[in-house]
């Protein structure tokens, strides 16, 4: 079965440091990877997506993921954390038996706490 | 202008009552969707349309009907509403269709359920 595995369920950093929210994946064939993150009583917001070419892709407030096709990982990266990163995260991956569609398996997300 | 957008965003109901969640989008795209988003905000896939035609139905209780009266309008309906059925709902969309379903999808800001 295809599944996305987020083993924080909190990650907590000091603001100027940097922060890893980590993901891991288990799907047939090729993976399509996405995060998006989720401020408090807002919908989800799209950050960045793997689909094929350079590992490391970049996206939105400065947010950076790498994908490992070895270890199966697509860990979520930002240099510098902001307080106003704070927000919960959520790794996903397309189920690739939707017929092409997005039908997207979301992780358990975790919630990144920046600390002044 | 918002761009997913869905009413109420609000819905406290008693048990057995019937109840709907209307989603407009406005970005011209072709996918929308139902996602529910539980109180461990897990979130799940309920169901899919791609201009108008259902694509993506998962194994949600019949109790819980989408219509789709355009491609720019996705309503979800509820019959006989049960305890386990509180949660935040969540209207997405996006630009694709079989094979190039590699877009990223927009959220709406998602309907609170309480059900009494």
């Amino acid at each position: 079965a295809q599944s996305v595995a987020q083993p924080e369920d909190q990650v907590n950093v000091a603001e100027g440091n940097p922060l890893t929210v980590k993901c891991t994946y288990s799907v047939s064939g090729n993976p399509y990877l996405f995060w998006y993150v989720q401020y408090p009583n807002r919908g989800l917001q799209f950050l960045l997506k793997y689909i094929t070419g350079d590992n490391l892709v970049k996206g939105s407030y400065g947010f950076e993921a790498e994908f490992n096709k070895s270890q199966t990982s697509f860990h979520l990266k930002k240099p510098s954390a902001l307080v106003s990163d704070s927000a919960l995260y959520f790794c996903a991956v397309r189920d690739p038996f939707s017929g092409g569609y997005n039908k997207l398996i979301f992780g358990a997300g975790t919630r990144l706490a920046v600390h002044p | 202008d918002t761009a997913v957008s869905q009413t109420p965003k609000y819905l406290v109901t008693q048990m057995g009552n019937d109840k709907s969640i209307k989603c407009e989008q406005n970005l011209g795209h072709d996918t929308m969707y139902w996602y529910k988003q539980d109180s461990k905000k897990f979130l799940k896939i309920m169901f899919s349309y791609n201009n108008k035609e259902l694509i993506i139905n998962e194994t949600v209780p019949n109790r819980f009907s989408p219509k789709s009266p355009d491609k720019a309008h996705l309503n979800l309906h509820i019959n006989s509403l049960e305890l386990g059925d509180s949660a935040v709902y969540f209207c997405a969309s996006s630009q694709e269709g079989a094979d190039t379903g590699t877009g990223e999808l927009f959220f709406g800001e998602g309907s609170r359920l309480t059900v009494l």
